[in-house]
């Protein structure tokens, strides 16, 4: 256990469904990522929010896809209009700056596994 | 885009082995970082190398970074059982908070 939890661990919905995944992070990180995992592959980036501002979005993020981090705790994943196309494991992670220049160590939580049918 | 290709894409040893397995990169970068992922645990941080290391240590596992070569790779000493698991290394390019990730190699220790 990382101490980042992801609830739900599992969600089938029908497609044309909106869906939406929270993410805790560990309490004292500042910085939140969320990624998309395909089966066989490794994770791809979606967002990054550092606090409460989301500073990066991957070109991978539709319009359907929005994220929020209210109060920079917390963070929660929506995606509008669910495409099977939009199955696959979603990783939330969290960081703290560790003084150096470059990317520090992440924490995973156990992501929520997305079916879309 | 993947940045980094991990080499081989699965590997099958027998346990208490040396597993070694290896990262090839495209652009510069900050830092590498290489994770483990396994059905129970999830992904788990193992190590990381900042660009201006050449190798670093830490318990059975052995990294190194090769810049001129882009590229890194790791090692598993006296695998065991519980090393059965995805592999994945993830680089930063020039950015201090994206990491992008290879396709992992899959490595499987028999008993």
């Amino acid at each position: 256990d990382t101490g980042v939890s992801q609830d739900p661990r599992h969600k089938i919905t029908k497609r044309g469904q909106n869906v939406t995944f929270r993410c805790d992070p560990i309490s004292e990180h500042n910085r939140l990522y969320w990624y998309r995992q395909t089966l066989g592959q490794g994770p791809e980036f979606l967002t990054y929010f550092q606090n409460e501002a989301q500073l990066e979005k991957s070109r991978l993020l539709s319009d359907r896809f929005s994220a929020e981090r209210p109060k920079g705790s917390f963070s929660t994943l929506e995606i509008q209009r669910t495409e099977q196309g939009d199955s696959a494991m979603y990783l939330c992670a969290s960081s703290f700056p560790q003084g150096y220049g470059g990317s520090y160590e992440q924490y995973f939580g156990p992501g929520t596994r997305l079916t879309v049918t | 885009s993947q940045q980094g290709e991990e080499d081989p894409q699965a590997l099958s040893i027998q346990e208490g082995e040396n597993a070694t397995m290896n990262c090839s990169y495209k652009t510069s970068i900050n830092n590498l970082q290489w994770y483990r992922q396994n059905s129970g645990r999830g992904l788990v941080h193992l190590i990381l190398i900042r660009s201006n290391e050449r190798e670093k240590h830490s318990g059975r596992l052995r990294v190194t970074l090769d810049t001129s070569k882009k590229s890194s790779s790791l090692l598993i000493t006296a695998s065991r059982a519980a090393d059965t698991a995805s592999y994945f290394c993830a680089t930063d390019g020039d950015s201090n908070y994206q990491l992008i990730w290879g396709a992992g190699t899959k490595l499987i220790i028999k008993p």
